[in-house]
């Protein structure tokens, strides 16, 4: 069964910088897995924020950017602001259709 | 604008079956260009793939789920339907329908969904 492990939780200072990573239980993610990924509010439907591993879906802010670092994907917001505390979730795409959901990472911005 | 609508029973008994349908309006489900999805999330906890379908009925379905879900489409309604079967307390959880984009014949991303609906198995 595979396993896409995000960090738990993670908290970043109003304006900062911070780096959440997708990665695969077994095996590295490369662009070749697709990786998107997702903002989530309490109460809210997940909003797509990135695709194929650094496009920006439309009307993202460009503070948000995806990359691969290392063996995992990666999602970055720079300059965080208020309204960028949610959940955030990647998914990856493992082939013949089947999409698999990481394990989301809650960022708080205090 | 397009949007994703789920509706269906909110409470579902145990052993019974779960079905709910997503109404497409805004866009046509019979696009070429797209898949259409099936997603869940317990209360409080993460999200879970179930299934997709392209307007042909070719489906694809999560290991984990696949002996118990169909997922089949209306394109006369533009609407697009979830069966889960022989639910228990652990299929409780939101609900939400989704759009997924199609790159060389392959749905490998989100791009619209629903706003959810919460379904609870209990007796």
């Amino acid at each position: 069964q595979t396993v896409v492990t995000q960090e738990p939780s993670f908290s970043v200072s109003p304006g900062g910088t911070v780096t959440l990573t997708c990665g695969l239980s077994s095996g590295s993610v490369s662009t070749s897995y697709y990786p998107s990924w997702y903002q989530q509010t309490p109460g809210q439907a997940p909003r797509t924020l990135i695709y194929s591993t650094n496009t920006r879906s439309s009307g993202v802010p460009d503070r948000f950017s995806g990359s691969i670092l290392g063996n995992k994907a990666a999602l970055t917001i720079t300059g965080a602001q208020a309204d960028d505390e949610s959940d955030y979730y990647c998914v990856l795409y493992m082939g013949s259709g089947i999409l698999v959901f990481g394990t989301g990472t809650k960022v708080t911005v205090l | 604008q397009l949007q994703l609508q789920e509706s269906g029973p909110g409470l579902v008994k145990p052993s019974e079956t779960l079905s709910l349908t997503c109404t497409v309006s805004g866009g046509s489900i019979s696009s070429s260009s797209y898949y259409w999805g099936w997603i869940r999330q317990p209360p409080g906890k993460g999200l879970e793939w179930i299934g997709s379908i392209y307007y042909s009925g070719s489906t694809y379905y999560n290991p984990s789920l696949k002996s118990r879900v169909t997922i089949s489409v209306d394109t006369s309604k533009n609407q697009f339907s979830l069966k889960l079967s022989s639910v228990t307390a652990a299929d409780t959880a939101v609900y939400y329908c989704a759009r997924l984009a199609l790159w060389f014949g392959e749905p490998r991303e989100f791009d619209y969904w629903g706003q959810g609906t919460l379904v609870t198995v209990s007796s």
